[in-house]
């Protein structure tokens, strides 16, 4: 298996609302990334999970909450979102003590309204 | 500050010419160079990357370069093909403490025309 899958495809919500986006990898990974990517933007980096703990946090709203329950899941929970944290919302995992590139999942397209 | 820039937003080639886009970087910590290709609403795909040690790395009819005296690196695509017609963005990357950081650049759009 050599996928990264990102649940749900597609994601509506109210300013008011909780909801949680899901990624999953079974490459053995042990780093796990969730970056934000806005139309005819660069992918930014969110956070960095490396052994299942929180090793980078890039000054990110407190709306955005990250979990690693495993080595295998990442999730991100969000609430009271605002209408401009509409985005693509990409997972993406690595080997943690290597240096090169990661998998990409194909993204939760989220709407705020 | 933007630590990898594409300065083409743009590139058209006619199908089976040669492509070439370019990426210039500023940070000398960088380990490693990718390349990774996008479609809207999709993840970005990986292509191609190249370590800061080598200067080239071939794979099929993708070619990267690097320069790292200019701090510069380019793909090559030949022959290039519609279906290479996407976002192309370049990347670095550095192992920190914290783990493996990816920066990519603004990105160069590459219409392939018949």
């Amino acid at each position: 298996d050599t996928e990264v899958t990102q649940t749900p495809k597609h994601l509506v919500m109210g300013m008011t609302n909780k909801k949680s986006l899901k990624c999953e990898q079974h490459m053995g990974h042990r780093a796990m990334y969730w970056y934000k990517q806005k139309a005819k933007k660069p992918p930014e980096l969110m956070f960095v999970y490396s052994y299942e703990k929180l090793s980078i946090n890039e000054s990110v709203p407190s709306r955005f909450s990250p979990e690693c329950p495993n080595s295998s899941l990442l999730n991100l929970h969000l609430h009271a979102l605002q209408p401009e944290d509409s985005a693509l919302y990409l997972c993406a995992s690595s080997q943690a003590d290597r240096g090169g590139g990661y998998t990409f999942g194909s993204g939760t397209r989220l709407t705020v309204v | 500050d933007q630590q990898v820039k594409q300065n083409s937003p743009s590139l058209s080639v006619q199908e089976g010419r040669i492509s070439i886009l370019n990426c210039d970087y500023t940070n000398s910590m960088f380990d490693y160079f990718l390349w990774y290709k996008k479609y809207p609403a999709e993840g970005p795909t990986f292509l191609i990357s190249i370590s800061s040690i080598k200067d080239k790395n071939e794979d099929g009819r993708f070619t990267v370069f690097l320069n790292k005296s200019a701090k510069h690196l380019s793909l090559h695509i030949v022959p290039s093909q519609p279906g290479d017609s996407a976002v192309y963005f370049c990347a670095a990357s550095v192992l920190t403490g914290g783990g493996n950081k990816l920066t990519f650049g603004t990105g160069t759009q590459l219409k392939v025309e018949l």
